[in-house]
């Protein structure tokens, strides 16, 4: 099946630094990527969606320009949090839509922490 | 929009007892609906989605219309069945279909 893959695995950061995540799908082509949050104990919740190509899409609430989004190419999105602060602590998941664009593929996630 | 709901944050149930995780929708067309599980430390994989109605891992969901219901069911459960569960809801987006996650409901199968 479809993988998709997470770099880094986990991060710890200091604040007021930058920090980027990439995304890959390794085995397929994904026009379109999304970004999650997750806390502890907490569901998933949408941050924006990647577009190859063009802007993304960010959710309301999200600010764009704290949280950079990129899709370089049609296997890549990265994210980047921008002068990290603490409450930016968090589980970042990426996932990319399948063939049947229902389905999405999840990568493993990213921990970060902001020291 | 579609919009689920489960009404259960924690499921216990004992090592061969049935289990049914709870998920109710709304939405006034044909709903997309799908159960997606989360193993401990492992990624989110999808587990079932209504149109296909097969049976993964022993578990089964059907999409009860009169109900507005998509219950995820096993009749004997496993103590490897123990993760968290969600029912997310299908919306198309900006040239793209997103997931929406609920709180998700955590099943602890007891040895």
């Amino acid at each position: 099946g479809a993988v998709v893959s997470q770099h880094p695995s986990r991060v710890i950061c200091k604040s007021g630094t930058s920090v980027k995540i990439e995304c890959r799908s390794l085995d397929f082509q994904a026009t379109t990527m999304f970004w999650y949050r997750q806390f502890p104990k907490q569901s998933l919740m949408l941050m924006a969606t990647s577009n190859e190509g063009s802007k993304a899409t960010y959710e309301q609430g999200v600010e764009k320009d704290k949280f950079l989004i990129n899709h370089a190419s049609l296997t890549l999105s990265t994210l980047t949090v921008t002068s990290a602060h603490p409450e930016d602590s968090s589980f970042y998941i990426c996932s990319a839509p399948g063939e049947t664009n229902y389905e999405q593929y999840f990568g493993p996630g990213t921990r970060l922490t902001v020291t | 929009a579609q919009r689920v709901t489960q009404p259960e944050k924690l499921l216990s149930v004992f090592k061969g007892a049935p289990v049914e995780l709870k998920c109710n929708y709304s939405y006034s067309g044909s709903p997309e609906l799908f159960w997606y599980v989360q193993y401990s430390r492992q990624r989110l994989q999808l587990l079932l989605r209504h149109i296909s109605r097969e049976s993964i891992k022993g578990f089964t969901a059907d999409l009860n219309k009169g109900e507005t219901s998509f219950h995820l069911k096993k009749p004997f459960a496993q103590e490897e069945d123990s993760a968290m569960y969600y029912c997310p809801s299908l919306s198309a987006g900006a040239g793209s279909y997103q997931l929406t996650f609920g709180k998700g409901t955590k099943l602890s199968v007891i040895p």
